[in-house]
């Protein structure tokens, strides 16, 4: 398996542009997850989906974040307008409903660059 | 609510040394517990998992960790330690049949030669 696959790897923008991350999870999870990377906050949970459904976005910091899965094997993440603070490391995860107890997988991240 | 604490947010030992990263938890109910760990500029990769089956658990590349219930504890031990080893070790937990994880601060492992 190909593994959880994120694009673009690096993304750097100016203040105020639209940012959309992308993640193709691993085929036949029924979950999907973004996670934030800072050095000041870690590693932060911000929306989960089960079978392309919104579970918890209780961690989307602000209203210019939004999160799609408009199928199984498709998610967005975009910030619109961005700013500086959102410069990180954007991770998507996925995993089974069913198997391992909860291990999720992890693609290799977006390092999000906003000047 | 579930949190997880990591002491030492750095940890440095040399080589062949013995490697202990520290986490402690906090659950209302039986946890699941996990380590990851993080090389510099990839993903999360998991390391070994606590799912009740047993209490001292291993992993790959070495390492093992217990759970000490009575303690909250859920430390990482490597009885070596090798250069690769080098990166950011998380410890992370879940609640039984939860999807969250909630994962501690990090602690990044160096190794001296």
């Amino acid at each position: 398996d190909a593994g959880v696959i994120q694009s673009p790897r690096h993304e750097v923008t100016e203040m105020g542009q639209e940012v959309t991350l992308r993640c193709k999870p691993i085929s036949g999870h029924d979950y999907l997850f973004w996670y934030r990377q800072t050095m000041m906050r870690g590693l932060e949970l911000l929306i989960y989906f089960n079978n392309n459904v919104p579970i918890d976005d209780s961690g989307m910091p602000e209203d210019r974040f939004s999160a799609k899965m408009p199928n199984a094997s498709f998610s967005t993440l975009k910030i619109q307008p961005s700013e500086p603070r959102d410069s990180a490391v954007y991770f998507c995860a996925s995993r089974k409903l069913a198997g391992v107890f909860n291990e999720q997988f992890f693609g290799p991240g977006t390092r999000l660059t906003v000047l | 609510a579930q949190s997880v604490t990591q002491l030492g947010s750095h940890v440095s030992v040399s080589e062949g040394a013995l490697v202990l990263l520290r986490c402690n938890y906090s659950s209302s109910v039986p946890p699941y517990l996990f380590w990851y760990v993080q090389y510099p500029n990839q993903g999360l990769q998991l390391l070994l998992k606590y799912t009740s089956a047993a209490t001292l658990v291993k992993g790959i590349n070495g390492f093992e960790a217990e759970f000490k219930k009575s303690e909250t504890s859920f430390h990482l031990t490597k009885p070596s330690a090798h250069m690769s080893d080098a990166a950011e070790y998380f410890c992370a937990v879940s609640e039984y049949a939860g999807n969250m994880l909630t994962f501690g601060g990090g602690t990044r492992l160096m190794v001296k030669p």
